[in-house]
């Protein structure tokens, strides 16, 4: 079956711009959760949806806001962007299940200049 | 709140020898699962092998077990006969019970190159 679908793969925005990035879940898997990657603070959790529901809260601005629809894809919005924000954004779905493996996309690499 | 550390930032090692990496964490839950992804230049993460904490056998998955010491908190990856396509970034990742939903704590990560 198919993966985990992350869109776009590649962004580049300006300070202060806001951002929108996708993620469609393996089918059947109805959690979906989002990580940032960088260099300097690694692989940090931002949020976790399930459900449609907010369900776990990482220590990020509230800049940092997400969405999970009905079909489980998730979306992850980040406004007034600044130039910390530039990272790997990575997306994971499971199906919640104790123990259950979280697969990965390839994530999406946001510049922001 | 978890914690997870790996205190090898980089290693290295010659293909088809034997190599570990290791990693700590603290926690203060009992029932708790770790996991060892691995993440190549393509940046997809791929998990590895995953133990749970009431389990005391360590697991295996084909060339690569981990040492699980549960009271020492340590939670090693060793990968035997190694091969050109292990070179990547690897991480150990904790994730806990219940109300960790589906969360995954990581540690800094261990860059491994395999040297032909």
């Amino acid at each position: 079956k198919a993966g985990v679908t992350q869109t776009p793969r590649y962004l580049i925005k300006t300070r202060g711009q806001q951002v929108t990035l996708s993620c469609s879940p393996i089918s059947g898997h109805r959690s979906v959760s989002w990580y940032q990657q960088t260099p300097g603070q690694g692989l940090q959790f931002l949020f976790e949806y399930f459900s449609e529901t907010q369900r776990n809260k990482g220590n990020f601005p509230g800049r940092f806001s997400g969405r999970q629809f009905s079909n489980s894809r998730s979306e992850m919005n980040v406004s007034t962007l600044e130039l910390g924000d530039s990272a790997l954004y990575l997306c994971a779905s499971s199906t919640r299940g104790q123990g259950e493996e979280a697969f990965f996309g390839q994530g999406t690499r946001l510049t922001v200049v | 709140a978890q914690t997870v550390t790996q205190s090898q930032p980089e290693m290295s090692v010659q293909e088809a020898e034997t190599v570990t990496l290791s990693c700590t964490y603290d926690t203060s839950e009992s029932n708790y699962y770790l996991f060892w992804y691995k993440q190549p230049p393509s940046r997809q993460m791929i998990l590895v092998i995953r133990q749970e904490a009431y389990k005391q056998q360590n697991a295996t998955e084909n060339r690569f077990s981990v040492n699980f010491q549960k009271a020492a908190k340590s939670f090693s990856l060793k990968i035997s006969d190694s091969q050109l396509g292990d070179t990547a970034m690897y991480f150990c990742a904790f994730k806990g019970g219940e109300t960790s939903g589906s969360r995954l704590t990581f540690g800094e990560g261990t860059q491994l190159t395999v040297n032909p």
